[in-house]
């Protein structure tokens, strides 16, 4: 079975840019969770959804947005880049709603220059 | 509301000696507990988790935790440190969503 898989690696955009990171879920799974790592900030919830619709939100602005796709695949996008964006995003997903093991993919690796 | 407070941004053990990761929770309602570990440039991998049952939960590679309701805490052990073992490792809640700590990174020491 394969696991979740984030598309790129690796990236460097510039301030101002915009970026869309690209998360694929295990099969079967329905909902993508999003995260922010950070040395300074560690581990910071963006948002959830489940089902296209997002479930629940982090505090962050609104610059940062996501979707999800009737195929459980997620995106997210981040405008206006700032450097502070730099950052391993990390997408999860589970099998469903509420409380329950969430399994990661390998980051995409933000710099923001 | 939940949250999780890792007691300790950086563990040193000597290989072999007892490895202890301290996890206190805050949770409103009955708490799902999940240590991860992350290797470097790498994402988390679960090392296990705690439901309900039995509050001795046993994970990979070696690793265990209790869950104490009474001391609301969820620490991680290992009887005898590896080489293979120095990576962070993050204590989670997860209620609605999957709240996590800020992390302890574990040193291995020759």
């Amino acid at each position: 079975k394969a696991g979740v898989t984030q598309t790129p690696r690796y990236l460097i955009k510039t301030r101002g840019q915009q970026v869309t990171l690209s998360c694929s879920p295990i099969s079967g799974h329905r909902s993508v969770s999003w995260y922010q790592q950070t040395p300074g900030q560690g581990l910071q919830f963006l948002f959830e959804y489940f089902s296209e619709t997002q479930r629940n939100k982090g505090n962050f602005p609104g610059r940062f947005s996501g979707r999800q796709f009737s195929n459980s695949r997620s995106e997210m996008n981040v405008s206006t880049l700032e450097l502070g964006d730099s950052a391993l995003y990390l997408c999860a997903s589970s099998l469903g709603q509420g409380p329950g093991e969430a399994f990661f993919g390998q980051g995409t690796r933000l710099t923001v220059v | 509301a939940q949250s999780v407070t890792q007691l300790g941004s950086h563990v040193s053990v000597s290989e072999g000696a007892l490895v202890l990761l301290r996890c206190n929770y805050s949770s409103s309602v009955p708490p799902y507990l999940f240590w991860y570990v992350q290797y470097p440039n790498q994402g988390l991998q679960l090392l296990l988790k705690y439901t309900t049952g039995a509050t001795l939960v046993k994970g990979i590679n070696g690793f265990e935790a209790e869950f104490k309701k009474s001391e609301t805490s969820f620490h991680l052990t290992k009887p005898s440190a590896h080489m293979s073992d120095a990576a962070e490792y993050f204590c989670a809640v997860s209620a609605s969503k999957i709240i996590f700590g800020s992390g302890t990174r574990l040193s291995i020491r020759p």
